[in-house]
C-alpha cells in the first residue's frame, strides 16, 4: 500500500492562511488524493479530493504537484473552528487508510 | 436531512460482557465501513460492508468481533467477551457507492462515534 507523509504538528493565527503538506511518492497514476479532518470528539469529515489539477471548494484548495508526488491543503484563511487532525490519504487501496495526520493548531 | 447516526454515544461494559454498536447509514447509501480508533492514535479500517454482504473484513480481529449489515435496519458491530484493549472510539461512514482512493472517488460520510469503555 502506498504511505503518505504528514508534519504531526502546525500552528496557524487565526485569519491567516495554512498550508498542509503531505508526501505521497508512491501513489499510483490512477489513485485520487483525499483529505479529510476530524475535530475533536467528532467523526473525520470530508474536506478535498482531486486526481491532478488543483480543486476549489468552499472549504478549502488542493494544490497538487505536476508529479503528483506531493499535495497541499490550502485554507485561505483559518478560523479556530478550523482546529483539528487533517489526514490526508492517497493509493491506499479500496479503504480509505487514515495515518497520523496533521494537528492544526490556531492560534487567536 | 440526517446524517450518519451511530448509537448509543457512550457504552461501558465490565470485561467479559458483549457491546453492540449500531450504525444507521444516511439515506439512500448502501455501503458501511467501521473503523476504530485508539487514544492518540489514527483511524484503522476494521471491515466494509454493502447490504446483506460483508465484502472487505481485512482489518476485523480474528476473533469476538463481528459485523452484519442486514436488509432492513442499521448495520450492527458486534464484540463479544469484551477486554480493556477493546476500549476505543468506533467510527462507522457511509457512501453512496464504492468509496475509497482508487479509481473510485466516492467520498464517505463519517457518523460521531461510539465511545466504548471497558472496565
Amino acid at each position: 500500500d502506498a504511505k503518505t507523509t504528514q508534519p504531526n504538528s502546525m500552528e496557524s493565527n487565526e485569519e491567516e492562511p495554512v498550508h498542509l503538506p503531505c508526501n505521497h511518492s508512491t501513489i499510483s497514476g490512477t489513485d485520487y488524493i483525499h483529505w479529510y479532518r476530524q475535530l475533536p470528539s467528532q467523526g473525520p469529515e470530508y474536506v478535498i479530493h482531486g486526481l491532478t489539477s488543483n480543486v476549489n471548494n468552499r472549504m478549502a484548495s488542493l494544490a497538487i504537484a505536476e508529479d503528483r508526488k506531493s499535495s497541499t491543503l490550502i485554507l485561505h484563511r483559518a478560523t479556530l473552528r478550523d482546529a483539528a487532525v487533517y489526514y490526508c490519504i492517497g493509493g491506499a487501496g479500496n479503504m480509505l487508510t487514515f495515518g497520523g495526520g496533521t494537528r492544526l493548531m490556531v492560534k487567536p | 436531512n440526517a446524517g450518519v447516526m451511530q448509537n448509543p454515544r457512550h457504552l461501558v461494559r465490565r470485561r467479559g460482557q458483549e457491546a453492540r454498536l449500531r450504525c444507521s447509514p444516511m439515506k439512500g447509501h448502501s455501503h458501511v465501513y467501521w473503523y476504530r480508533q485508539l487514544p492518540e492514535e489514527g483511524l484503522k479500517f476494521m471491515v466494509y460492508l454493502q447490504k446483506e454482504n460483508i465484502i472487505d473484513e481485512s482489518g476485523m480481529p480474528k476473533e469476538r468481533f463481528s459485523a452484519e449489515f442486514p436488509k432492513e435496519g442499521p448495520s450492527i458491530l458486534r464484540i463479544q467477551q469484551v477486554v480493556r484493549g477493546d476500549s476505543a472510539a468506533y467510527f462507522c461512514a457511509s457512501s453512496l457507492s464504492r468509496g475509497g482512493t482508487g479509481t473510485r472517488n466516492e467520498k464517505l460520510f463519517f457518523g460521531s462515534g461510539t465511545q466504548l469503555s471497558v472496565l
